[in-house]
Formats: C-alpha cells, sequence, structure tokens
C-alpha cells in the first residue's frame, strides 16, 4: 500500500516570501501521478499542480512549482510570492495510476501580511 | 459548467437514521469515487465506481453503500448512521480510471448525535 508523509502540520510565511512544503511517498510502483491540492476555508478542494512520474522535468504553475526527487520518493511544492489568497491546508496526493488517491496528512499554511 | 455538486451541504442526524448524499457531475467523466475527511487529516476514499454500472469499495467501506445511478450521478447511502460517520464527506470524477487527476465537488458536512 502507498503512504504519503507530510511532516510539516503548520508553516506560515511573510507575504511575497517563498515557502516550502515536504512531502514524502512510499510506493514499489513506477507509473504514478503526484498531486498538490489547496483546501481553502470554504472547505473546496483546489487542484494546485500535478506531476507525473515518467517525467523528469518539475512541474510548474505560475508561482507554483514542484521539487520531484524520483529517487529520493520526494515531491515538495514551493510557493513563490505568497499572497494572502495562499492561506489554506495543502495537502499532498499520490495516485498509481489506479482508482485510489491517497492522501498525507496535510500542511495548514498562513500567510501573514 | 458546474464541474461536481453535491447535495445536501449541510446534515445533522440523529444515531440510526438514514440518509442519502447525492453528487452529479457534467464533465462526462467515466470515473466517479466518495471521500471522507476528519479533522486534521487527509482525505480517505469510501467507494469509488470505475465506470457506469460497476462500484467497488475503497479504503473505509464499512457502513456505506453507493449506487452509480448513471454517469452523471453517484450517491452515497448511510442506512443506520454512527457519530463514528461524523465526517465531511466530498464526491470527485475523473475522465478515467488511470488519468490520475479528480476533480472534487464542494463537500458535505455531515454530523451524527
Amino acid at each position: 500500500a502507498q503512504t504519503v508523509t507530510q511532516s510539516q502540520p503548520e508553516m506560515s510565511v511573510q507575504e511575497a516570501e517563498t515557502v516550502t512544503l515536504s512531502c514524502t511517498y512510499d510506493t514499489s510502483e513506477n507509473n504514478y501521478y503526484l498531486f498538490w491540492y489547496k483546501q481553502p476555508p470554504s472547505r473546496q478542494m483546489i487542484l494546485v499542480i500535478r506531476q507525473e512520474a515518467y517525467k523528469q522535468q518539475n512541474a510548474t504553475e505560475n508561482r507554483f512549482s514542484v521539487n520531484f526527487q524520483k529517487a529520493a520518493k520526494s515531491f515538495s511544492l514551493k510557493i513563490s510570492d505568497s499572497q494572502l489568497g495562499d492561506t489554506a491546508m495543502y495537502f499532498c496526493a499520490f495516485n498509481n495510476a489506479g482508482n485510489m488517491l491517497t492522501f498525507g496528512g496535510g500542511t495548514r499554511l498562513m500567510v501573514k501580511p | 459548467n458546474a464541474g461536481v455538486t453535491q447535495t445536501p451541504k449541510f446534515q445533522v442526524l440523529k444515531t440510526g437514521q438514514s440518509m442519502t448524499l447525492q453528487c452529479a457531475q457534467d464533465m462526462n467523466h467515466n470515473s466517479m469515487y466518495w471521500y471522507r475527511q476528519d479533522p486534521g487529516m487527509g482525505l480517505r476514499l469510501i467507494y469509488y465506481s470505475a465506470s457506469e454500472g460497476t462500484t467497488d469499495k475503497g479504503e473505509v467501506p464499512n457502513g456505506y453503500n453507493v449506487s452509480r445511478l448513471n454517469k452523471r450521478e453517484f450517491s452515497l447511502r448511510l442506512e443506520s448512521a454512527a457519530p463514528s460517520q461524523t465526517s465531511v464527506y466530498f464526491c470527485a470524477s475523473s475522465q478515467g480510471q488511470h488519468s490520475g487527476e479528480q476533480y472534487f465537488g464542494p463537500g458535505t458536512r455531515l454530523t451524527v448525535t
């Protein structure tokens, strides 16, 4: 079974600064997908970024980028130029190209003005 | 284009009561999912439907039943609610089993007293 671990329950960052959220996972699969989801106070789960394991290039979406280290089974999220609207829970998730998304426990991010 | 919709948004039940949570998607997706999110945790898969006419158990199926009514709709039923089922329930859909990416509804907050 796959497991996803987020070792930082809470983090804070000053507005306009950069923050990195950590995620590690455990799998014996070779083909899989990794995701970061954002959950603001509204509760809506919003996809931030995705990475396919077979792609060596790190995914980037505007201010959000990942550092995908396949051998180390590490998938961190970097948020640049943090904004107040980035305040949310962030969940790392793993999908082995099957039916189940396995989520980490989440990191609560607070962006301070 | 509404994406994934869920009803109701909130519900309070007494122990032993039954209810059905409704979910619909308008993205013509083949696969649909039900998750629960307990306080301070990530989402866990209850049941999924890989395609119309099929359903399978996820990680935490006990106490629940599902029906894939048609391609658009996937309902979750609690036959005899228990306080341990107090949670936020999310429905999600994806294009196919192996597409990786899932799109989430806004969630239903259920309290069982």
